[in-house]
């Protein structure tokens, strides 16, 4: 089975400061990584995405997240956080022989004080 | 382009009503989940379909709750008698359903308060 782990329930920063959300998966064989974002009373938008080659991964507002496959993690990070980056961020994975079937983390949320 | 239709975007019932959630995939898209996020057990996937046919509703609480998707551009999941328990955000995303980029747009969800 698959599963997704985000190590931190809640995480406050001030903004400029650098941002790493850890996403840990337990699935044995090759996967698919995202992250998603979910602003306050929003939809999930998807913020990056890993599916082969180059670990680290670079996506939409200076996010970007690395594949460690040796330590099943995909960790997220943004090396200036902003007031307006305050939002719950979720890992899910897709393990190549679930189809379509993605596991979400049970996301962090990230508040950014101005 | 437009994004993953769903309606009504708030609903709000009674106990023991039937509630009816629908959802338009992006045009194209074969793939179609429908998820509930609630505070206590974060995003969970209901059921999806592929090219129109169930494939896993292992996540369908109970039988009060079915899903059907009668063609590509149309789903539906229903909750006949609604429970203040049902009270939650329900999501639709979509995909297009290769294998190597099965990447899950979502609707802007539907708020379901069961009183």
């Amino acid at each position: 089975a698959q599963s997704v782990s985000q190590h931190n329930h809640h995480v406050i920063l001030s903004e400029a400061a650098s941002l790493e959300l850890g996403c840990n998966y337990s699935y044995g064989g090759t996967v698919n990584l995202f992250w998603y974002v979910q602003y306050p009373g929003q939809h999930l938008q998807l913020l990056l995405k890993y599916f082969s080659g180059d670990p680290l991964v670079k996506g939409i507002k200076g996010f970007e997240a690395e594949f460690i496959k040796s330590k099943f993690s995909f960790n997220l990070r943004k090396p200036s956080v902003q007031w307006s980056d305050t939002a719950e961020y979720f890992c899910a994975v897709n393990g190549h022989n679930y189809g379509q079937n993605f596991v979400f983390g049970p996301g962090t949320r990230l508040s950014v004080l101005p | 382009d437009a994004g993953v239709i769903q309606s009504p975007r708030h609903e709000v019932t009674e106990m023991g009503q039937e509630v009816t959630l629908r959802c338009k995939p992006i045009s194209g898209h074969n793939s179609l989940f429908w998820y509930r996020q609630t505070m206590m057990r974060g995003l969970e996937l209901l059921i999806y379909f592929n090219n129109n046919v169930p494939i896993d509703d292992s996540g369908m609480p109970e039988d009060r709750f079915s899903a059907k998707m009668p063609n590509a551009s149309f789903s539906t999941l229903k909750i006949q008698p609604s429970e203040p328990r049902d009270s939650a955000v329900y999501f639709c995303a979509s995909s297009l359903g290769t294998t190597a980029l099965p990447t899950q747009y979502f609707g802007p969800g539907t708020r379901l308060l069961v009183l």
